[in-house]
């Protein structure tokens, strides 16, 4: 099983819709965790980070966190052709030393205009 | 603010040939700094991070090595590349900002990356 793990996609929504992105993780103990965007060639950057259960809005992205279910979700609304990337889900074990992320493969999205 | 900063943008080397990709950090102090390696469609995968100078913690085995000889100073390197080292190499640093802008501690912040092509 591998620690963070997302739909690979590619994941299609026509422009205007409501885009989902999931991911599980392996790790009971992960106490904080975070969505990246990365456009083809380009490096990520952060969109949102989530540590409490529940849901957490900025703009047209809500990050949705359940530990009890090990799950960790984006939200997308309103998509635009300009949110086509790859979404990346990463998350803190919570180790002590270094804040080391450990990232899922990411989710191709496309909004079709 | 926080600036990161990689270079070269581009690379392309011969099998055998050593490698030098330097990464550098402005508007922050005793940053955690961090090299990753993207394969082409795949997620990243940490190679290095360091807590402090000259502190170095390795998470593959592999042909590269790393040095951290100034505080926001970050060097990947190798003495002979594998076609398999091949990629997008990225720096990434996560800790506190100095003088205001919102850094949230431990999320890391990406430079622009670095893509070696070995041949």
């Amino acid at each position: 099983q591998k620690e963070v793990e997302q739909n690979s996609g590619p994941l299609s929504v026509p422009e205007g819709a409501i885009a989902s992105l999931n991911c599980t993780y392996s790790d009971r103990g992960s106490q904080s965790f975070f969505w990246y965007r990365q456009y083809s060639g380009k490096s990520p950057e952060l969109i949102m980070f989530i540590y409490s259960n529940g849901d957490k809005e900025d703009g047209r992205f809500t990050a949705q966190l359940n530990k009890a279910s090990q799950y960790v979700s984006l939200l997308i609304r309103d998509s635009q052709p300009s949110d086509s990337a790859t979404y990346l889900c990463a998350v803190n074990r919570g180790e002590t030393s270094g804040s080391r992320l450990t990232f899922g493969e990411g989710t191709q999205l496309t909004v079709n205009p | 603010s926080q600036t990161i900063h990689q270079w070269p943008a581009t690379l392309v080397q011969p099998v055998g040939s050593p490698l030098s990709l330097e990464c550098t950090v402005e508007g922050t102090s005793n940053p955690n700094l961090y090299w990753y390696r993207q394969a082409a469609g795949r997620g990243l995968q940490l190679l290095f991070y360091s807590v402090g100078i000259g502190q170095i913690s390795s998470e593959v085995p592999q042909n590269l090595s790393a040095s951290r000889p100034q505080d926001r100073q970050f060097i990947l390197s190798s003495k002979k590349l594998l076609l398999s080292d091949s990629g997008f190499y990225l720096c990434a640093w996560s800790g506190f900002g100095l003088a205001g802008g919102p850094v949230v501690t431990d999320t890391q912040y990406f430079g622009p990356g670095t893509r070696l092509t070995v041949l």
